[in-house]
């Protein structure tokens, strides 16, 4: 079975620090991979995806994510953190049982950037 | 850019009565789902459909739960008689055929008294 693992529940960091936010996973056969963003009280915004080819995906807000398989993992990360980038965080995998795309997200990861 | 609407942003309701959670996917798109997300927790599938019929559900998608697409541009989640713990936010999403990004709505967030 498809699952995603987000270790952290929380992540701190000071503004204009890198920022990394973890995420494993488990999938049969290759993964598509995708990470969302959550402000409060808004609806989950695509942040990017790795589907195939270079395992650094750029997405948006500066953001960036590293494919590894061999470690199964898929990190979200931004060279320098901005305080609007405090905001909850989901990692997620498509499942290929049944519905066609079904994404199946991680616990989250509040991201909290201080000033 | 084409959004996926929602509607209504938030409800209250009265635990034992039926609500109808309305969206709008994107108009070229034929994969629908819902997702539910209880306050700050995780995000959890509950339905997808696809040719006016239900591809796929998860557990938490029992015989409370229903989804209709009444006509060529809704896609309703109907839940019959509420209960306490059916307090959510509700998430409609749609991807189109050959697409790889599911496009979510702002959803709606449903409170049971």
């Amino acid at each position: 079975a498809q699952s995603v693992a987000q270790p952290e529940d929380q992540v701190n960091v000071a503004e204009g620090n890198p920022l990394t936010v973890k995420c494993t996973y488990s999938v049969s056969g290759n993964p598509y991979l995708f990470w969302y963003v959550q402000y409060p009280n808004r609806g989950l915004q695509f942040l990017l995806k790795y589907i195939t080819g270079d395992n650094l995906v750029k997405g948006s807000y500066g953001f960036e994510a590293e494919f590894n398989k061999s470690q199964t993992s898929f990190h979200l990360k931004k060279p320098s953190a901005l305080v609007s980038d405090s905001a909850l965080y989901f990692c997620a995998v498509r499942g290929f049982s049944g519905g066609y795309n079904k994404l199946i997200f991680g616990a989250g990861t509040r991201l909290a950037v201080h000033p | 850019e084409p959004e996926v609407t929602q509607t209504p942003s938030h409800q209250v309701t009265q635990m034992g009565q039926e609500v109808i959670l309305r969206c709008v996917p994107i108009s070229n798109h034929l994969y629908f789902y819902w997702y539910r997300q209880i306050l700050g927790q995780k995000v959890e599938f509950l339905v997808s459909f696809y040719n006016n019929e239900i591809s796929e559900k998860s557990e938490i998608f029992d015989d409370q739960f229903s989804v209709e697409r009444p006509d060529g541009s809704n896609f309703t989640l109907k839940i019959r008689s509420t209960k306490l713990e059916d307090s959510a936010m509700y998430f409609c999403a749609s991807i189109g055929t050959g697409a790889n990004v599911l496009t979510f709505g702002a959803g709606s967030r449903l409170t049971v008294l």
